[in-house]
């Protein structure tokens, strides 16, 4: 079976440029994570979507950051404009409704220069 | 947020050896999960723990939820090279979906041959 995928896995860009960041849940999953993880802060929750709804986006730092869900299979993640502190991997995970494990894709790996 | 103390922060253990990590909060949980991070992957779930007192393996690893609702451990047994890794636990207070999972900081696991 297919997991979580991302894409990019590495994304390498200028300080200023937009950054769009790429994922497939696993099919029949109805809840969609986008988390950040740097080795200060570790994993964090950036935004939470059920049924492809945005529920809770209160993780999100600044509004250069937006995300969507136009149907069941994909998610975007943006950042625009993109800063050096913005460098981070970016993962991806989903769920069934009702469960509480989460599958992870393996990330995208985002340096911004 | 909930905050979960994770220890040991690292760990250099010789092949062969056990491991002992484990996951502290002063909030009760209603679930505790254990993930594994290889290095350029996403965390990959474990093990899942559900009722207190519970103690559930899957071959050389055992965890057990804290009979307190307020703490959690991973044992490994006889380490090889291939548990080296990020080992997280995440726990959820409420009963309901993945989107209230809190996750510790990590233990860093390098098995030396």
């Amino acid at each position: 079976d297919a997991g979580v995928i991302q894409s990019p896995r590495h994304e390498v860009t200028e300080m200023g440029q937009e950054v769009t960041l790429r994922c497939k849940p696993i099919s029949g999953h109805n809840s969609l994570f986008w988390y950040r993880q740097t080795m200060m802060r570790g994993l964090e929750l950036l935004i939470y979507f059920n049924n492809n709804v945005p529920i809770d986006d209160s993780g999100m730092p600044e509004d250069r950051f937006s995300a969507k869900m136009p149907n069941a299979s994909f998610s975007t993640l943006k950042i625009q404009p993109s800063e050096p502190r913005d460098s981070a991997v970016y993962f991806c995970a989903s769920s069934w409704d009702r469960s509480k494990v989460l599958f992870f894709g393996s990330g995208t790996q985002l340096s911004v220069l | 947020g909930q905050q979960l103390n994770q220890s040991p922060q690292s760990m250099f253990i010789q092949e062969g050896e056990d491991v002992s990590m484990n996951c502290t909060s002063s909030s009760i949980f209603n679930t505790w999960l254990w993930y594994k991070q290889d290095p350029g992957e996403g965390p990959v779930l474990l093990i899942a723990l559900y009722k207190a007192g519970e103690l559930t393996s899957n071959g050389r690893l055992t965890a057990q939820f804290g009979i307190t609702r307020k703490d959690s451990f991973l044992n490994i047994s006889a380490s090889i090279p291939s548990d080296v890794g990020i080992y997280f636990c995440a726990g959820q207070q409420f009963s309901g979906s993945a989107r209230q999972l809190t996750f510790g900081s990590g233990t860093q696991l390098t098995v030396l041959p």
